[in-house]
């Protein structure tokens, strides 16, 4: 079956600019996450989707960054006036549910942003 | 706060030679583990995860990991390496079962020598 997909695989965009990241989530996943990679570093949680509900925004990094989700399918997460520091890969995970601490996310490949 | 530490940032072994990544995470109440691998250009795998069942965890590609309470560790292991098992490595704690949210250690790069 598909696994997560993400798009674009890579974006290179000037700082100021607003960029729009988009997720697919695995069928039948409720939950769904974003995390960012910085070159290396390890991955920084972002936020996660319950359906269409995102309960805590406190890890998005600034007022920035925003995330919305339709359907309990496709997410958006988006970055406004885009600055240097937001160049990272992003990364989508989806699960089967959130009622499970043990539960199994699974990651799409990723889309590599790029601000110059 | 909860962490999780990754004691080398890289590790070089010869094909055919052991494995040992090792990961120890903060003591809170017991979490759940996992071991992911990223090959380059590639997403996020699962290897195996720790629910609190045996606490030797068998997981894909030959690879094993035991979870340690009284030493708060989770080392990943492998008999004999493959030249495909180079990769970055990540082991990865959830404490959260109300956000699902991951926390991630920095990451260990297995370099396989012929």
């Amino acid at each position: 079956g598909a696994g997560v997909s993400q798009s674009p695989s890579n974006k290179v965009t000037e700082k100021g600019k607003d960029v729009e990241l988009r997720c697919d989530p695995i069928s039948g996943h409720t939950a769904l996450y974003w995390y960012r990679q910085r070159l290396g570093q390890g991955l920084e949680f972002l936020i996660y989707f319950q359906g269409n509900s995102a309960p805590d925004k406190s890890g998005l990094p600034s007022d920035r960054f925003s995330a919305e989700r339709t359907g309990e399918s496709v997410s958006t997460l988006t970055i406004q006036r885009t600055q240097q520091e937001d160049s990272a890969v992003y990364l989508c995970a989806s699960s089967f549910s959130i009622s499970g601490w043990q539960e199994t996310q699974y990651f799409g490949p990723g889309t590599r942003l790029l601000v110059l | 706060a909860q962490s999780v530490t990754q004691l080398d940032s890289h590790v070089s072994v010869s094909e055919g030679t052991p494995v040992l990544l090792r990961c120890n995470y903060s003591s809170s109440y017991s979490p759940s583990l996992f071991w992911y691998v990223q090959h380059p250009n590639k997403g996020l795998q699962l290897l195996l995860k720790y629910t609190s069942a045996a606490t030797l965890v068998k997981g894909i590609n030959g690879f094993e990991a035991e979870f340690k309470k009284s030493e708060t560790s989770f080392h990943l292991t492998k008999p004999s390496a493959h030249m495909s098992d180079a990769a970055e490595y990540f082991c990865v704690v959830s404490y959260s079962s109300n956000t699902g949210k991951l926390i991630f250690g920095q990451g260990t790069t297995l370099q396989v020598k012929p």
